[in-house]
């Protein structure tokens, strides 16, 4: 059974404040790893399609590092804002499904 | 615009009563997909479609039945079967069922039962 763990689960930070957190996956049979954005209310959104061991990705204030060998993805926020409030959730790509990890909560205080 | 949606946004079920959950996409993506989100938990897998009339399990399809008669639609059928099928039902859609694209999330539907 492959398992995708994130952490931490939740994370409360102050605006300003840089955070990261973690995305781990199998290191085998890697295809990709896909992080989505996931605010209250809303669909989740894709961030990062993420495909070679050491990719990094930048979006404005968001970034993702991959280290397939290991099998673990990092996902930062710089200079945390409010509106950054969401779940982030990373998922496996198996080739032709993908399996999600749980989540990390952000909450972003004013 | 572009999207997917999905109806009810909540759906009561009754005991021994089957419901429908529907979801359209308009983004001519032949994959779609219904996953099912619990507390703590990621999205798992229900039943996945590569193309029209075609469509496969996925980890949890015990209960759930699907169809997919057209390209821009994927109902997802909660039979009495499924004995707990509270819980909050993502349906998404991707340009093809194959490694690193993409898939476009509805807004959900939570069912409740009575």
């Amino acid at each position: 059974i492959l398992n995708v763990e994130q952490s931490p689960q939740s994370l409360h930070v102050q605006e300003g404040d840089s955070t990261n957190f973690t995305c781990s996956f199998p290191s085998s049979n890697f295809y990709a790893l896909h992080w989505y954005r996931w605010e209250t209310a809303k669909s989740p959104e894709a961030l990062f399609v993420m495909t070679l061991n050491g990719d990094e990705k930048k979006k404005g204030r968001i970034s993702a590092t991959l280290n397939t060998k290991e099998g673990y993805s990092y996902l930062y926020i710089k200079g945390s804002q409010p509106e950054d409030s969401a779940t982030y959730l990373c998922a496996f790509d198996s080739s032709y499904k993908l399996i999600f990890g749980s989540g990390t909560r952000l909450l972003v205080r004013p | 615009d572009g999207g997917i949606t999905q109806s009810p946004k909540y759906l009561f079920r009754k005991e021994g009563q089957n419901v429908t959950l529907s979801c359209e996409q308009n983004l001519n993506h032949d994959a779609m997909y219904w996953y099912r989100q619990d507390p703590g938990q990621g999205l798992r897998l229900i039943y996945y479609s590569q193309i029209v009339n075609d469509f496969q399990k996925g980890d949890i399809a015990e209960g759930y039945s699907v169809s997919r008669e057209k390209k821009e639609s994927f109902p997802l059928t909660v039979t009495s079967a499924q004995k707990n099928p509270t819980a909050f039902y993502l349906c998404a859609s991707s340009i093809a069922s194959r490694d690193q694209e993409t898939q476009y999330f509805g807004p959900g539907t939570r069912l409740l039962v009575l």
